[in-house]
């Protein structure tokens, strides 16, 4: 079992819908949660972070956080074309002898069509 | 603005020989920084952990004597591919945290390394 997992994608949607994003991971010791935005051919860029269970909003994205289920979700409101990127769920392991390593998910690959 | 500056951006190299790439924090000290490479259409995989003034941690699989590390003061971490070959031929980006603990990794623009 991989230690963050996501559907690669693509996924499409048109401009102005809600683009939901989904992660679930395996170390239940985690506590730490990131949502980073990567262009084709850059490095990544970070979105949103999340520490606690529920919500997080920060302009058109809101971070979910389920630690019973182990699941970190990335909504984007009013998607626009220049959010067409993957997007990259990272989880902060807890693991013993990797304390600080951060975990990444494939990305899922986000499509907005205008 | 950038936190975290990496250079060069992009380097092409005949096999057998070496490259270096900087990493430099900037406006603030890291004693950790994370070496990350990626191949295309993957994802990130960590390939080892910088630290100021002892030796680097790597990762299960990567190679040491060929990915050498050197954190030789709080700005800055070079990584050198030593003897590089073609397989090696990746994105190389480095990251570090502003503040420690469970604070979030900023990353450089990265290295894109092409062994000819």
């Amino acid at each position: 079992q991989k230690e963050v997992e996501q559907n690669s994608g693509p996924l499409s949607v048109p401009e102005g819908a809600i683009a939901s994003l989904n992660c679930t991971y395996s170390d239940r010791g985690s506590q730490s949660f990131f949502w980073y935005r990567q262009y084709s051919g850059k490095s990544p860029e970070l979105i949103m972070s999340i520490y606690s269970n529920g919500d997080k909003e920060d302009g058109r994205f809101t971070a979910q956080l389920n630690k019973a289920s182990q699941y970190v979700s990335l909504l984007i409101r009013d998607s626009q074309p220049s959010d067409s990127a993957t997007y990259l769920c990272a989880v902060k392991s807890g693991l013993s002898g990797g304390y600080n390593k951060l975990i990444f998910g494939a990305g899922t690959r986000l499509a907005v069509h205008p | 603005g950038a936190v975290v500056s990496q250079h060069p951006s992009w380097v092409i190299c005949k096999s057998g020989t070496s490259v270096k790439i900087e990493c430099r924090s900037l406006d603030f000290q890291a004693t950790t920084m994370f070496w990350y490479r990626q191949f295309p259409k993957q994802s990130l995989m960590l390939m080892a952990t910088s630290n100021e003034g002892s030796k680097a941690t790597y990762e299960q699989g990567v190679e040491k004597d060929k990915f050498l590390i050197n954190h030789a003061s709080l700005t800055l971490s070079t990584l050198t591919v030593t003897s590089a070959h073609p397989e090696d031929s990746s994105f190389y980006i480095c990251s570090a945290q502003i503040q420690g603990g469970n604070s979030p990794l900023h990353f450089g623009n990265g290295t894109r390394l092409t062994v000819t």
